[in-house]
This record gives structure tokens, sequence and C-alpha cells, in this order.
């Protein structure tokens, strides 16, 4: 069954504008949330994850993501875009035991 | 402390032969996971491996592929006779043990770029 999906490979928003990157996972106890970037020839850097706590989860470059356990869902945004957040961005969750489950990314075009 | 290491960064092979890449863990770190990211494509889990252990290998290829995590010494991914399909970006990533915190993320390197001739 699959952990993470991630709605959306592409997502192309104009410079300014608010990104919506979207993921939810599957999941019968409380997972760790994570979201990653990978910017061009570069390994994955991890932006923000939850744990406990706060469900509204701030990360680095003023990116955020929101748990939301009725929706299962741990959708990332970013008020405003800039040109250098085009990446490919990667939702994971990491489940008792160790094991990860990374979503197939959602590669982000800024539009100048 | 340094971070994952990875090499080669770049690796060219001929059809048929042996490719060989390496992963050091960051230090304290136990666990070692193997990634294939494909051209336009997701990144792929292959294989967990903790010391001497191989804990979950359910995304490895049946054949030509292999994975070590020694006493001693980088965890080792091996392609024997590669084909062009294997052309592609390896990454591993390493992360504490379970029991030392569950929020611990993975800590990734920066990937070998295998190109198959």
């Amino acid at each position: 069954a699959q952990s993470v999906t991630q709605l959306g490979s592409h997502v192309s928003v104009s410079e300014g504008a608010l990104v919506l990157l979207r993921c939810n996972y599957s999941s019968s106890v409380p997972p760790y949330l994570f979201w990653y970037v990978q910017y061009p020839n570069q390994g994955l850097q991890l932006l923000l994850k939850y744990t406990t706590g706060a469900t509204l989860v701030k990360g680095i470059n003023g990116f955020e993501a929101e748990f939301k356990k009725s929706e299962t869902s741990f959708h990332l945004t970013k008020p405003s875009a800039h040109m250098s957040d085009a990446a490919e961005y990667f939702c994971a969750v990491r489940k008792t035991g160790n094991q990860f489950y990374f979503g197939t990314g959602t590669s982000l075009t800024v539009i100048p | 402390n340094a971070g994952v290491m990875q090499n080669p960064r770049h690796l060219v092979r001929r059809r048929g032969q042996e490719a060989r890449l390496r992963c050091s863990p960051m230090k304290g770190h136990s666990h070692v996971y193997w990634y294939r990211q494909l051209p336009e494509e997701g990144l792929k889990f292959m294989v967990y491996l903790q010391k001497e252990n191989i804990i979950d290998e359910s995304g490895m290829p049946k054949e030509r592929f292999s994975a070590e995590f020694p006493k001693e010494g980088p965890s080792i991914l091996r392609i024997q006779q590669v084909v062009r399909g294997d052309s592609a970006a390896y990454f591993c990533a390493s992360s504490p043990p379970w029991a030392s915190g569950g929020d611990n993320e993975q800590f990734f390197g920066p990937g070998t770029r295998l190109t198959v001739l």
C-alpha cells in the first residue's frame, strides 16, 4: 500500500505567488513526516519535519507545512515564491522500525 | 561532524563492467539506505541496512545488484554487468537508530551519478 502520495508531479507558479505542494500519507499510527528539497544535481536537504506537538511546522527558506490528522495530509506552503525555490520536493513518512517512505516528488517551476 | 560521504561522485562504466558505489554514513549513524533516481523520475528505495545486516531489500533488483554494510568501513552498493538502464543517480542516506529519537530524519549524501556507455 502506498504510504505517501504527492499529488501533481509538476507545479508551476509565478514569482511572488503562493506555493502549495500536496502530500497525503497513510499510516495506522502517528507518523513522523518530512519534506525534503533537491536542487539540480544535488542530494536531498531537509526542509522541515513534523514529530509531535504543534501541527504547523516552520522550515527553512520560508516554507511551512501543516499536519492535519483528519485529512491525513502534510501539505507544504510558502506565501511568496522566489526564483530560487525552483527544485524537486519530496514528502516522506517515517514509521516505526526506521522505515522511511518517500513520495514520487513534485517538480516546482517558478515563472518570472 | 562530517555529513554523509559518497564516492565517487561520478562514475562511468561500459556495458558489462562492474560498478561499486561507496557510502560513509554520518558519525554515530548505524543505519544506511540506498536510493536510485532515474532521469525525470522520483526517488526509489532500494535497500536498508544496518551494520552487517540487510533489513529491507525489497527495492533491489533481483539480479546483478547487491549491497553490504560491513562492521568496518563504508557501505557498498555493487552493480555487476552494468547495462545502460542502470544509468542513474544513486543516493545514500543515514540515520541514527530508532531508539535514539524517533524524530530523526535521514541525512543524504551528494549522490553518485553513474553513466553506462
